[in-house]
This record gives C-alpha cells, structure tokens and sequence, in this order.
C-alpha cells in the first residue's frame, strides 16, 4: 500500500509569511502525528490527531496549528514565520493498535530567510 | 518530564564489525520503545519496536533490547555493511493509546568499506 505522502518537499519563505504543509496517511490510518526537525534541538513532538480531533500537542508557540479532514488527511499552518522555523517537518501515520510503529513520511524541508 | 539520551552521537567503524548503540531514558514509565533509522534528508524508518513487557526483539542483524528498570536500550548491528550508513533514533511513547514520541538525538554511524 501507498505510504505518507507530503507536500509540498520544499518550501522557501521569508519572514512574517505564513505556511501551510499537507500529509496524507496511509490508507486507512486515522491518527496522524508531526514533528519538527532541527539539528540543534532534534525531533520534537508538534501535534497528534485522531478523528479530525487534536489529541495532544507539544510545546509549541500558538503560531503552530493543524488540522485534520474527515479522510484523515492532515495540514500544519505556521502563521508569522522566524527564521528558527526553518526544520524539516515530519508527519507520521498509524493504526492506533499500540502494537504497530508509526509510518513516517519523507518531510517537507521549511527554509525561512 | 522524560528525556531520551543517545551515545554515543556519531560512531565510525570498518565494515564487518559488531556494534552496539546506546539509548538511556529518565522515566522508566514508558509505554513501547521504537529505534529507527534516518538516511540523510529524508524520513524515518522503523527498525524495531518493544512493547514495555518485552525485554528483546530481533529483526535480521539487529537486535534490540529493553531493560526498563534501569531505563536503557541497546540497538546491536551485527556484521555491519556500509549501506548501514544512517543516524539512528530511539524514541520513546510515555502514553498508552497515544502517538507521541520522544526521540533521542540519534548515533551517526558511518561504515567504512
């Protein structure tokens, strides 16, 4: 089966604009998770949703925001854009068994001058 | 809060030989460990997870383990190839029934031909 597609994979803004990434899970996945990628701070949690519903976020300015459609696909909007935005941003995909890892996507690298 | 410690942050080795990589956790709390693997540029890909009442899992020439008590996680590479060439990620889910994941900052390993 098809795995996570996002879009766009590349993406130059300057500062103050805003931005909106898309994912698309796996089929038949309903919780879609995103994380930020950094070399200086890693991997960190942006948020999870399940059923069009925000189930957990991460520690994260009110400028990160996301949503999720009734096909489980999901955006992330970053409002303002700093140049500390400037990450790749992963969205992964599961079925929620708990017995079954995460399915990643190829990222979408932000680079904002 | 739990933090995700990897050793060592990059490690180089001739093809062939044995490795071990580290991972360490500060709350023994955890729900299902899960090491990954990055190539440069691109997403995540699932190694191996162990769910919180197992101590191992194998998959190929990896073989990972868990010891929760002491809140620590070895990823062993047998015979090692230059196409294991990646960093590689352990992370963490503190939450039954939720995606969230904690990564550590991941071992770059290079293997050298």
């Amino acid at each position: 089966k098809a795995g996570v597609t996002q879009t766009p994979r590349y993406l130059i803004k300057t500062r103050g604009q805003q931005v909106t990434l898309s994912c698309s899970p796996i089929s038949g996945h309903r919780s879609v998770s995103w994380y930020q990628q950094t070399p200086g701070q890693g991997l960190q949690f942006l948020f999870e949703y399940f059923s069009e519903t925000q189930r957990n976020k991460g520690n994260f300015p009110g400028r990160f925001s996301g949503r999720q459609f009734s096909n489980s696909r999901s955006e992330m909007n970053v409002s303002t854009l700093e140049l500390g935005d400037s990450a790749l941003y992963l969205c992964a995909s599961s079925s929620l068994t708990g017995l079954e890892t995460q399915y990643f996507g190829p990222g979408t690298r932000l680079l904002v001058l | 809060k739990q933090e995700v410690t990897q050793i060592p942050a990059a490690l180089s080795v001739p093809e062939g030989e044995n490795l071990v990589l580290n991972c360490s956790f500060t709350d023994s709390a955890i729900y299902n460990l899960q090491w990954f693997r990055q190539d440069p540029g691109k997403g995540l890909t699932s190694l191996l997870l162990i769910q919180s009442s197992q101590r191992e899992q194998t998959s190929g020439r990896l073989n990972a383990s868990l010891d929760k008590s002491s809140g620590r996680s070895t990823l062993y590479i047998a015979a090692s190839q230059p196409g294991d060439s990646a960093t590689y990620l352990c992370a963490v889910s503190t939450q039954g029934g939720s995606e969230k994941l904690v990564f550590g900052k991941g071992t770059k390993l290079t293997v050298n031909p």
